[in-house]
């Protein structure tokens, strides 16, 4: 199975800040690197698909960047709004596989 | 617009069996590959299973493998998931999603629609 490495497991920034996370792949994933964020007790929602292309409605300050092995999720000006957990997940080969998640806090 | 939503969990004891339901709507859902993923309590996100439009492909995880079965209704817009033989570390929320995959083949995946969920708790 290929596994998904993210960084960090948590992350604690101010309103406005520039945030970045890091997944890295065991293996070469092309670009079959997806982002999802998660706010508590609510299911996943889909931000970036094929590690850079911005989902219909997802606001533009989220993005993401990378293919082979490192990827990067941004969110360029953190919002009150986006406290939650994101997850990356690879669908490059079976089974599909997710981080570990990273979990957003406001300072 | 695009609903799931789920059905049939419940608290089971180790050994039994729970059929789990995704109604879907606001989409052709016989166009499109289905998933299952679950969470455990606390815990990250796991892809279960995943299902062509047909109903000619599936795939598992090796963890339900030979114990779950996905399976799809196309006239009722109606996922399955069928557990069996469940063990406790099968406690979590199922979750069903659409998959940006349409068609027979999937090249381009991602989970892009989620259902709410439905927990299912093994336990004696």
């Amino acid at each position: 199975d290929i596994q998904m490495t993210q960084s960090p497991s948590s992350l604690s920034a101010s309103v406005g800040d520039r945030v970045i996370i890091t997944c890295q792949a065991s293996q070469d994933i092309r670009d079959c690197l997806n982002w999802y964020q998660q706010k508590p007790g609510k299911a996943p929602k889909l931000l970036i698909y094929d590690a850079s292309n911005l989902q219909t409605g997802v606001p533009s300050r989220f993005s993401g960047s990378g293919s082979g092995t490192h990827f990067t999720f941004t969110i360029s000006s953190l919002q009150p709004e986006d406290i939650a957990t994101y997850y990356c997940q690879q669908y490059d080969n079976l089974p599909y596989t997710f981080g570990q998640g990273t979990k957003m806090e406001i300072k | 617009e695009v609903h799931l939503v789920e059905s049939g969990g419940g608290l089971v004891q180790p050994g039994g069996s729970l059929r789990l339901s995704c109604a879907a709507s606001g989409f052709s859902f016989s166009r499109y590959w289905m998933h299952w993923v679950r969470q455990a309590p606390g815990k990250g996100l796991e892809w279960v299973s995943r299902m062509n439009n047909d109903g000619s492909t599936t795939n598992y995880a090796d963890s339900v493998r030979g114990r779950f079965a996905i399976s799809r209704d196309n006239a009722k817009s109606t996922l399955y998931l069928e557990t069996n033989s469940l063990r406790v570390d099968d406690t979590a929320v199922y979750y069903c999603a659409k998959s940006a995959c349409s068609g027979v083949n999937c090249y381009l995946d991602a989970f892009d629609k989620w259902g709410q969920g439905t927990a299912v708790t093994v336990s004696s």
